[in-house]
């Protein structure tokens, strides 16, 4: 049991470019969540989803898309890579109502 | 959405000392977790708590739903204990379930 697996650890993009952050659990959780965390501050929800094939937008949706094709998988892609897009990514899952589960982490830098 | 409030926002302790972490947030929740943000950007669950009290070893937490706050004590600090401490509440926002961070208490225990 996995938990949550976040791929990859650490990336460098130029501006731009393109990536897909990858998301998935093992925990069969109908809810998944993409957070961004800025230095010194709280973590802001991207977008999340409530099941396989709905997704909807969170606090700071605008960059970003998403899919949720299966209930293990929530991929998150960056079309044009921006500077204000350094962050570190965490995606969550959970059951509705119950505690989250967080990866491990994404280290994004756009140069 | 859901204000969600942590104080105090930085917090120096002697190792040995205890200590209280607010959580005040601004409307009725279905869930609340406190994590801990440990120094290499871990985030690791230490409650999930939407009322009532937890305890776990020397971290405890309290959750009074109906006054809209929750409270993480720590006791006997130990160096190991610095990191963040975040507060996630979660409510319903257009029939889903979306999770809220604090912007959380860097906590710094010194020998």
């Amino acid at each position: 049991n996995a938990g949550v697996t976040q791929t990859p650890k650490f990336r460098i993009l130029k501006i731009g470019q393109s990536m897909t952050l990858q998301c998935t659990q093992d925990m069969n959780h109908n809810y998944m969540y993409w957070y961004r965390q800025d230095p010194g501050m709280g973590l802001k929800l991207i977008y999340y989803s409530v099941g396989a094939g709905i997704t909807d937008k969170g606090e700071v949706p605008n960059g970003y898309n998403v899919s949720r094709s299966t209930t293990e998988d929530f991929p998150l892609r960056l079309e044009l890579a921006a500077p204000s897009q350094t962050s570190v990514y965490f995606c969550a899952s959970s059951r509705q109502n119950t505690e989250a589960f967080f990866g491990q982490g994404t280290r994004l830098t756009v140069v | 959405g859901i204000q969600v409030e942590q104080s105090p926002p930085d917090l120096i302790l002697q190792e040995g000392a205890n200590s209280t972490l607010r959580c005040n947030f601004s409307d009725s929740v279905n869930n609340l977790q406190w994590f801990h943000q440990n120094p290499w950007g871990q985030l690791i669950n230490l409650f999930y708590i939407p009322s009532g009290t937890k305890q776990n070893g020397r971290l405890s937490a309290t959750t009074v739903a109906t006054e809209r706050y929750s409270l993480l004590y720590i006791s006997s600090s130990q160096t190991t204990d610095s990191g963040v401490y975040f507060c996630a509440v979660g409510g319903r926002s257009g029939g889903y379930q979306k999770v809220t961070f604090g912007i959380g208490t860097k906590l710094q225990v010194i020998p």
